[in-house]
């Protein structure tokens, strides 16, 4: 069971957008930690996908955006397209970031 | 570039201690701000970190690994070593060597090496 909380699944037709959420709690991302996103395609490593809450490392296309508020956060895909299928986790700390969290992971289907 | 490579025996026996090894080029271990970083993905599963390390000494473990774990660093080779004894089934994972900074997150992955736990 993780600390963050992701939905096990999303999907979403070519062209659409999806949000994929990430809860937390007052100790974590509500304590003002920063959150991270990664994308995981099959059978490779995951990649930095946003970083910063709402910072993209360069090369990443403006589709991707993140977002907190409160205890919560986002990442939302624009423009979905069928190269984004994949797992996206949701990153971030507690205990004064001496421990690093993750969420479960959300596995993004594109229809 | 900064690039990761992890290397390792592919199957460990049950009891036995995990020793892998994180090669990094592009970047020198033992300067800046980063820390040094294992985590690992068990078939169909999610991420777990494991640890990491910063050269000033400071380290960091998961706390549910830290009793197994040690880590390691070689500036003189420009790699780190993870260990983990009392291995059981559980153990079975792609395990994933990365770069972090708390500001930017994991940054630069190694590719990933298979373990197996396994008599």
């Amino acid at each position: 069971q993780s600390v963050l909380t992701q939905p096990p699944s999303v999907s979403g037709a070519p062209g659409q957008r999806i949000t994929i959420s990430c809860s937390g709690t007052s100790s974590n991302i509500g304590a003002y930690f920063d959150v991270h996103w990664y994308q995981q395609l099959p059978g490779t490593a995951p990649k930095l996908l946003i970083y910063g809450n709402n910072n993209r490392p360069s090369g990443v296309p403006d589709r991707f955006s993140g977002s907190k508020s409160g205890t919560s956060a986002s990442l939302v895909i624009t423009g979905l397209q069928a190269e984004d299928e994949g797992d996206y986790y949701c990153q971030s700390y507690d205990r004064s970031q001496s421990d690093v969290l993750f969420g479960g992971g959300t596995k993004l289907t594109v229809l | 570039q900064v690039q990761l490579q992890e290397s390792g025996p592919g199957l460990v026996k049950p009891s036995q201690t995990l020793s892998l090894t994180c090669a990094v080029s592009g970047a020198s271990i033992s300067g800046g701000s980063r820390y040094w970083s294992w985590l690992r993905q068990p078939a169909g599963q999610g991420l777990e970190w494991i640890g990491h390390f910063h050269t000033s000494g400071r380290t960091y473990y998961n706390p549910s690994l830290k009793s197994r774990v040690t880590m390691s660093l070689d500036t003189s080779k420009n790699q780190f070593s993870l260990k983990l004894n009392s291995l059981t089934a559980a153990d079975t994972a792609i395990y994933y060597c990365a770069r972090h900074d708390f500001w930017s997150g994991f940054d630069y992955w190694g590719q990933g090496a298979l373990v197996t736990v396994s008599s």
